[in-house]
This record gives C-alpha cells, sequence and structure tokens, in this order.
C-alpha cells in the first residue's frame, strides 16, 4: 500500500520558476526522503530528512517537514528543463520503537519544466 | 565509485517460467532492498537485507517469489511460475547501513510476463 500522497500529480512550468511539490503521509515516521526518477538514469537520491528536522536545503532544493500535519514538501527554485523528471517522496516508518530501513513511496508528481 | 548493478536490463519471459534476477550493490553497503514498481506507481518494497539474512520480506507478494543474499553482498531475487501480473521494473537499493541511510538504487529490471 502506498502510505505517501504526492500533490500535485503533474506540474507543468517554465524554466526559471520555482516548483513546489507536496506530500502527505499517515504514520509516525523515521524520516521522509525525496526521490527524482527520469527514464535516462533510474531512482536519484535528493534529500533526506529526519522526524526531528523542519527545514533541509541542498542547493536549488528546499525540503520542509511538518510531522504534526504529517506533510512535506519539496521546492525547486530557479527550474532548469533538466528538472523534468517524475518526483517521489519516501518515508521510513517508526513504530514501536523501531525503524524499519524499507522506504513506503508515494505514487509521484510529474514535474515538466518548458524552456 | 560504481553505484548499484542489476543484470539482466531486460526480461522477457513466458508465464509459468522461472526467472532470476540480480543485484550488485555498492561496495561496503551491509544493508540491500529489493522493489517493484509498476507503470505509473512509485515503488512497493519487496524485501530488505541486512547482510545476509532478510531483515523483513513482509513485502514479498506470495510464495512464488524469493530473495538469497548468501554472502552479504550480491542478491539474487527468484520468481517461480511466473504470471503475467508479475510484469514490472524491479528496482533493487543498497545502503551504508539499514535505518536513516539514503538508499541508492540501481537502473532495475524491466520483467515481460507474455
Amino acid at each position: 500500500s502506498q502510505q505517501g500522497e504526492e500533490d500535485p500529480q503533474a506540474l507543468s512550468i517554465q524554466e526559471g520558476e520555482n516548483a513546489t511539490m507536496n506530500c502527505s503521509y499517515k504514520t509516525s515516521i523515521n524520516n521522509l526522503q525525496w526521490y527524482r526518477q527520469n527514464s535516462g538514469r533510474g531512482l536519484v537520491h535528493l534529500i533526506l530528512i529526519r522526524s526531528n528536522e523542519r527545514e533541509k536545503h541542498s542547493g536549488r532544493l528546499r525540503v520542509t517537514l511538518d510531522t504534526s500535519k504529517k506533510s512535506s514538501s519539496l521546492l525547486i527554485t530557479a527550474s532548469r528543463a533538466a528538472d523534468t523528471a517524475s518526483y517521489f517522496c519516501a518515508t521510513e516508518l517508526f513504530a514501536g520503537g523501531t525503524s524499519y530501513g524499507k522506504l513506503t513511496f508515494g505514487q509521484g508528481t510529474i514535474l515538466t519544466v518548458h524552456p | 565509485g560504481a553505484g548499484v548493478s542489476q543484470t539482466p536490463s531486460n526480461k522477457v519471459t513466458e508465464k509459468g517460467k522461472y526467472v532470476e534476477l540480480r543485484c550488485d550493490p555498492i561496495s561496503g553497503h551491509t544493508a540491500l532492498y529489493w522493489y517493484r514498481q509498476s507503470l505509473g506507481q512509485g515503488p512497493e518494497f519487496l524485501i530488505y537485507f541486512q547482510g545476509t539474512g532478510a531483515a523483513d520480506d513482509s513485502g514479498l507478494p506470495n510464495d512464488r517469489f524469493f530473495a538469497v543474499r548468501p554472502e552479504g553482498s550480491v542478491s539474487t531475487l527468484k520468481i517461480q511460475r511466473t504470471e503475467r501480473g508479475d510484469s514490472a521494473v524491479y528496482l533493487c537499493a543498497s545502503s551504508l547501513s539499514g535505518n536513516s541511510y539514503e538508499q541508492y538504487f540501481g537502473p532495475g529490471t524491466r520483467l515481460t510476463v507474455t
């Protein structure tokens, strides 16, 4: 079953604009990770944010995590055509004092950046 | 350095046949994961190895699916009596250790059951 849900399912923007994708989940997590996937390079890890963190940056990427709302967002600033891909959030569950290592992915957001 | 590799990249088999999919993780990574991805969906967890042992096989859909990692490095996912519903991209990932480490994914094996 899919724990995470990304919103929107598809996003189309112009180069230079910012892109924001959201992810909601249902159960307690140890961390949340964002991945990018395109046909040429498979799944690429972008950023990991732990449950006790609220915001993380990596280059043009900014991720926020709100554990009270069970939601996360990924912001890509100054987008480029090369950012065109599917973006997935994935959660590592935490239950009974144990984190499980395995990731539960959402269905993804398809981002298209037009030159 | 070398990433996660998977072979074959594509596999076409007939319904009822047996297939083996191989994963070579990043050297030194003790944790290895198998996922399955259907078209338009996110990857779905199958099994997780820590070292040689399967720490969590709760995602295997039924007893036709089995995976091994005998020496704590290379892993093989085995599917018996394949069905058309098994058609998907099978992804392998490795991480430095289980829990709270980013996972590095291989390019996947596209399995088509005709």
